[in-house]
C-alpha cells in the first residue's frame, strides 16, 4: 500500500474536451510528479510540483497544466484533448526537500481514453 | 537526453527459476530506481539504488555507476512476479524527473 490515491480510475472523453485528474499524495510527502504511460511504453515525465510550485517539466505542450494544493494533493488538467492523449496517467509522490535520495511512490493511475 | 535501455524485452520463466534483468544508461546518474508494474497497472518501487548492491527477500539489485548499468536479480521466481519491470534514472539538478526504460515483460508460468 503506497498511500498515493488517484481518481477517477477510468475516464472516457471526446476529442477537444477538457479533463481534470486528481491525486492525493502519501502522508508526509510534499512533492508530486505526473507521468503519462502509453500502451507498451515506459512512463514519461510530464511535470513535478514542490510546495505548490512547478519544479520541472517534460516535453509536453502547455495544454497540460497542473496544480498542487496546500495539503499537497494535486491536479492534472489537459485541455483540447487529442486522440494521442489516450494513456495511463500516473501520479507519484516523494518526501524530503529537493534531496536526491528520494524513492518515488506511484498511485494506481487513471486510464484516459479519448474518442 | 539520457537514454535507458533494458534487456531482455520479454522473458518467460518456469516457476522456481532465477533471472537477471539488465538496465544500461547513457550518462552519469544520481538516481536509479527499479519498479514492478503489476497486471493492474500499479507501479511498485522495488529499489532505490544509484550505486552499490541491495537485497530484499528474493530480489536483489546491483548498480555499477562507473560502467553505467544496473542489474535486477529475481531468484526462485513465483507467478506473482509476473508483470513489467522498469528501470528509471534521474540526473541533473533541480528536479526529480525520472527517465524510464521500455521495460522487461516477465511471465512466470507454473
Amino acid at each position: 500500500e503506497t498511500g498515493v490515491t488517484q481518481s477517477p480510475t477510468h475516464l472516457i472523453k471526446t476529442r477537444g474536451q477538457q479533463v481534470t485528474l486528481r491525486c492525493s499524495s502519501q502522508s508526509g510527502h510534499n512533492t508530486v510528479s505526473w507521468y503519462q504511460q502509453a500502451l507498451g511504453q515506459g512512463p514519461q515525465f510530464i511535470f513535478q510540483y514542490y510546495r505548490e510550485e512547478e519544479n520541472g517539466r517534460g516535453n509536453f505542450p502547455p495544454r497540460f497544466s497542473g496544480l498542487q494544493f496546500p495539503n499537497y494533493s494535486s491536479e492534472l488538467n489537459v485541455n483540447a484533448l487529442e486522440l494521442d492523449d489516450s494513456a495511463l496517467y500516473l501520479c507519484a509522490s516523494s518526501s524530503g526537500d529537493r534531496g536526491w535520495d528520494e524513492k518515488l511512490f506511484f498511485g494506481s493511475g487513471t486510464q484516459l481514453s479519448v474518442l | 537526453g539520457i537514454q535507458v535501455e533494458q534487456s531482455p524485452p520479454d522473458l518467460i520463466l518456469q516457476e522456481g527459476a532465477n533471472s537477471t534483468l539488465r538496465c544500461n544508461f547513457s550518462d552519469s546518474v544520481n538516481n536509479l530506481q527499479w519498479f514492478h508494474q503489476n497486471p493492474w497497472g500499479q507501479l511498485i518501487n522495488l529499489f532505490y539504488i544509484p550505486s552499490g548492491t541491495k537485497q530484499n527477500g528474493r530480489l536483489s539489485a546491483t548498480t555499477v555507476a562507473t560502467e553505467r548499468y544496473s542489474l535486477l536479480y529475481i531468484s526462485s521466481s513465483q507467478t506473482t512476479d509476473s508483470g513489467v519491470y522498469f528501470c528509471a534514472v534521474g540526473w541533473g539538478a533541480g528536479s526529480y524527473q525520472l527517465t524510464f526504460g521500455k521495460g522487461t515483460k516477465l511471465s512466470v508460468i507454473p
